[in-house]
């Protein structure tokens, strides 16, 4: 069983829809919690990042944390179809000299 | 943040042939990291760099086939060796730039195919 677990895509919404994007994990020991936008023929981009149970906000995007139920989620409000990519959710463990573990990545596209 | 380049950003090689990748980063870093992703996949973390010692190689991945060079604190090779088919993946680098244990950023990749 891997470690982190992505919800698989691909992912198709209107324009204007809102989006959740979700991973679950079995590492107690993660510490980080991270998400990750890449476009086509682009490396990852870090988009948000948080080490403690609640939500972050940026803009369009929320980052939600749930450590109890070891579940994370991004929230992409009013999507829009510059927000098509690729979305990586990743985990660094405090055991793990600081690796980063990630999922596999979901695609989102959003249709004008 | 931290502007990652790599170089080259493609290249088509010959199977046998092997090709260094290089990576700057436009501040001084202490680990580098070098990922692999392959069509439709998720990254798979080749090796740590630190300068000044050797890199340290995650499972399934050997220093003959993958060798690393980290000469100072904002830069890096990745070299892979007597290339097949099977290597043909993006390759990434990555740094912590705010210190360990911290999120990474990438580079824009390598896009490598073997013929």
């Amino acid at each position: 069983q891997k470690e982190v677990e992505q919800d698989p895509g691909p992912l198709s919404v209107p324009e204007g829809a809102i989006v959740s994007l979700n991973c679950t994990y079995s590492n107690s020991a993660f510490q980080y919690f991270m998400w990750y936008r890449q476009y086509s023929r682009k490396g990852p981009e870090l988009l948000m990042y948080t080490y403690s149970s609640g939500n972050k906000e940026d803009g369009r995007f929320t980052a939600q944390v749930d450590k109890s139920s070891k579940y994370i989620s991004l929230f992409i409000r009013d999507s829009q179809p510059s927000d098509s990519a690729t979305y990586l959710c990743a985990m660094i463990s405090n055991t793990n000299a600081g690796k980063s573990t990630f999922g596999d990545g979901t695609t989102l596209t959003v249709k004008p | 943040s931290a502007v990652i380049s790599q170089k080259p950003s493609r290249d088509i090689c010959q199977r046998g042939t092997s090709l260094t990748i290089q990576c700057q980063v436009d501040s001084q870093v202490t680990m580098m990291f070098w990922y692999r992703q392959q069509p439709g996949q998720s990254l798979t973390l080749i090796a740590t760099a630190n300068q000044g010692s050797e890199a340290t190689y995650e499972s399934g991945f050997v220093i003959d086939k993958f060798p690393i060079s980290r000469p100072n604190l904002t830069f890096s090779t990745l070299t892979v060796s007597n290339m097949s088919p099977e290597d043909s993946s993006i390759y990434l680098c990555s740094v912590e730039e705010d210190g360990p244990g911290q999120p990474q950023h990438f580079g824009d990749g390598t896009r490598l195919s073997i013929l």
